[in-house]
């Protein structure tokens, strides 16, 4: 089974510009998950779509950042503008479904360098 | 309100001895799940771990143990024999059972074994 995808691996951008995150979730999973993990933090849930409607995103700064998951399948995450406090690593995770026992798939993640 | 604590920013081991990390979660909701993660230097998230809180053992996966004690609501992961490879964070999680199951995290451990 293929994992969770994730690109780019690593973003450098400079303040203000603009970027965007893809992820690609395993098949089948109707939980998708955005986290942002900030070095030596716990990662903090930005959003989460249940298929492809927003559930929560009451973490997500929607002033620069949004989020979208069409046709329930891919996602993308956007910032616009960066700050310097937007780097982070930037997670992406699935889950299949409502069984307490499943855990959640994380994909490797987008390194971004905000100058 | 913090969901899941965290308190042990880094703790220390030797190799082939057991190791205790500590995590205490918050939550109103008779059904959830506790998960514990490892995160190398490399950056993936490998679960490692779960317990529902209906479960009325605690969680074995290998060199993993679970000490779930319910009425203080603490869920802490026990690693016997530690390996150099276990040098990593550790962050427990936390999924409630209602609404989404949004999966939320603590701060991390950061443990390291030494020779």
């Amino acid at each position: 089974e293929a994992g969770v995808a994730q690109s780019p691996r690593y973003k450098i951008i400079e303040k203000r510009q603009s970027v965007a995150f893809w992820c690609n979730p395993i098949s089948g999973h109707a939980t998708l998950y955005w986290y942002q993990q900030i070095l030596g933090q716990g990662p903090k849930l930005l959003i989460q779509f249940q298929n492809n409607g927003v559930v929560d995103d009451s973490q997500l700064p929607k002033d620069r950042f949004s989020a979208e998951r069409l046709k329930g399948v891919d996602s993308t995450l956007k910032i616009q503008p960066a700050k310097l406090e937007d780097s982070a690593v930037y997670l992406c995770a699935s889950l299949s479904g409502r069984p307490m026992n499943t855990e959640a798939f994380f994909g490797q993640g987008t390194r971004l360098t905000v100058v | 309100a913090q969901k899941i604590t965290q308190t042990q920013p880094g703790m220390f081991v030797q190799e082939k001895e057991a190791v205790t990390l500590d995590c205490t979660y918050d939550t109103s909701d008779p059904s959830y799940g506790l998960f514990w993660y490892k995160q190398p230097s490399s950056g993936e998230m490998i679960f490692l771990i779960y317990q529902g809180s209906y479960d009325q053992q605690n969680a074995t996966e290998g060199r993993y143990s679970l000490n779930f004690q319910k009425a203080r609501k603490s869920a802490n992961l026990v690693i016997s024999a530690s390996q150099l490879g276990d040098s990593a964070m550790y962050f427990c999680a936390m999924r409630e059972g209602t609404g989404f199951q949004k999966l939320v995290f603590g701060t991390g451990t950061r443990l390291l074994v030494s020779p």
